[in-house]
């Protein structure tokens, strides 16, 4: 079955420390999004990758990382930096963002934790 | 810059009854508009998407959305809830430069 996959569902971070969430794909799309979701804010975005080795920042890219070696991984590292990381992950992609009507397509998503 | 407000934070609604989201959007020119519904604790699915041509779209699991250009609106409808529409829905926007916007969400709660 072709889709999006996240991992983990669940992942706790300590104080001071990174922590990166799997993001991969088998739809053979090019771009791949991140979005974070907190309660009641809708869906903010976070980077956005339209091909391989290329990566721009969303509205709140500050604190997070990405890289994007492979078409079908886009990994998002949390960073020290980021103080309020506990928050719902999403990661999407679509077949390319070169026209306005493609549709992006969600994966489960990941939460995360502070402990 | 675009923007999406869904004006009703939560909606309850009887079984069987229906039911209308409201989404209202800002941008000057043509908007390409979606739904998403979610499930606590899972990801977007995509219930329907205009573009261009007939201003009433349709969508899977039963819903349809109206575009009203001259009111900025694409309401979603159901006209006979099931309980298994209780879920978060997204209104979204989608401009030059392919950002998409997304309004706070509608959580919508289904009685027996």
């Amino acid at each position: 079955d072709g889709g999006i996959t996240q991992s983990p569902k669940y992942l706790f971070r300590k104080e001071g420390q990174n922590v990166t969430l799997s993001c991969e794909q088998n739809l053979n799309h090019d771009a791949m999004y991140w979005y974070r979701q907190d309660p009641g804010q809708g869906l903010r975005l976070i980077y956005y990758s339209q091909i391989v080795n290329d990566f721009q920042k969303g509205d709140i890219a500050e604190g997070y990382s990405v890289s994007r070696e492979k078409k079908e991984s886009f990994p998002l590292t949390v960073t020290s930096a980021q103080k309020n990381p506990t928050a719902f992950y999403l990661c999407a992609s679509s077949s390319s963002t070169s026209g306005v009507q493609e549709t992006q397509y969600f994966g489960p998503g990941t939460r995360l934790l502070v402990l | 810059a675009q923007s999406v407000t869904q004006p009703d934070i939560h909606i309850t609604v009887s079984e069987g009854a229906s039911l209308e989201l409201r989404c209202n959007y800002s941008y000057g020119a043509t908007p390409y508009l979606f739904w998403y519904v979610q499930s606590p604790g899972q990801g977007l699915q995509l219930l329907l998407k205009y573009f261009s041509g007939d201003t009433l779209v349709q969508g899977i699991k039963g819903f349809e959305a109206e575009f009203k250009r001259s009111q900025s609106s694409f309401n979603l409808r159901k006209p006979s809830v099931h309980w298994s529409d209780a879920a978060e829905y997204f209104c979204g926007l989608k401009a030059a430069g392919n950002k998409l916007t997304f309004g706070g969400g509608t959580r919508v709660l289904v009685k027996p």
